[in-house]
């Protein structure tokens, strides 16, 4: 089975511009989670969302990040402007209704600069 | 804020050696969980824990919760070149909002 598909995979930017970061959940998953996870400060957790409906959003940095799930088996994180603070790994992860594994995907790179 | 903090932060050490990393909160979780993260991937689950005191065995690998259910540790016995990675902890808090803590990277030296 497919696990959880992140894309792109590594994306190096200039300062400013718009980075859109894509997931999609295994199938049957009813909960997905964006972290961001730096040597600093480790893995974050920024927003999660239920059946598409985001539920705790309080650890989204400010108001250049955002984050949609239009249907269950897609989801952005959008930062608009980046910021070279912005450098990190970016990982979606998905976990069942009756389970407790948090499923991770491979991580989207991003290097503002 | 919850926070999960873990000991320590780096370990190396030699083929064969035990050694023990753990986690630590102010605050009560309703399972906590041990991830190992290898470089390029995402985070994968070794265990979880749910019941105060309880023990957890994974092979070469055992596994702790508080009897108060705010902290763990994880205790890996004849340590391996394989079992070099980072380590996390994940405490569960509210319906599914799971909060990471600080890592243990671990190299262990052939």
């Amino acid at each position: 089975d497919a696990g959880v598909i992140q894309s792109p995979r590594h994306e190096v930017t200039e300062m400013g511009q718009e980075v859109t970061l894509r997931c999609k959940p295994i199938s049957g998953h009813d909960y997905l989670f964006w972290y961001r996870q730096t040597m600093m400060r480790g893995l974050e957790l920024l927003i999660y969302f239920n059946n598409n409906v985001p539920i705790d959003d309080s650890g989204m940095p400010e108001d250049r990040f955002s984050a949609k799930m239009p249907n269950a088996s897609f989801s952005t994180l959008k930062i608009q402007p980046s910021e070279p603070r912005d450098s990190a790994v970016y990982f979606c992860a998905s976990v069942p209704t009756e389970g407790n594994t948090i499923y991770f995907g491979e991580g989207s790179w991003l290097t503002v600069v | 804020t919850q926070l999960l903090e873990q000991s320590p932060q780096f370990l190396s050490i030699q083929e064969g050696e035990n050694l023990t990393v753990y986690c630590n909160s102010s605050s009560v979780f309703s399972s906590l969980q041990w991830y190992r993260q290898e470089p390029g991937e995402g985070p994968v689950l070794l265990v979880t824990v749910v019941t105060g005191g309880e023990v957890k065995k994974l092979k070469r690998l055992t596994f702790q919760f508080g009897d108060a259910r705010k902290d763990s540790s994880l205790h890996i016995t004849a340590a391996q070149p394989g079992d070099t990675g980072l380590y996390l902890c994940a405490g569960r808090s509210g319906t599914y909002k799971y909060i990471f803590g600080t890592g243990t990277r671990l190299k262990v030296l052939a």
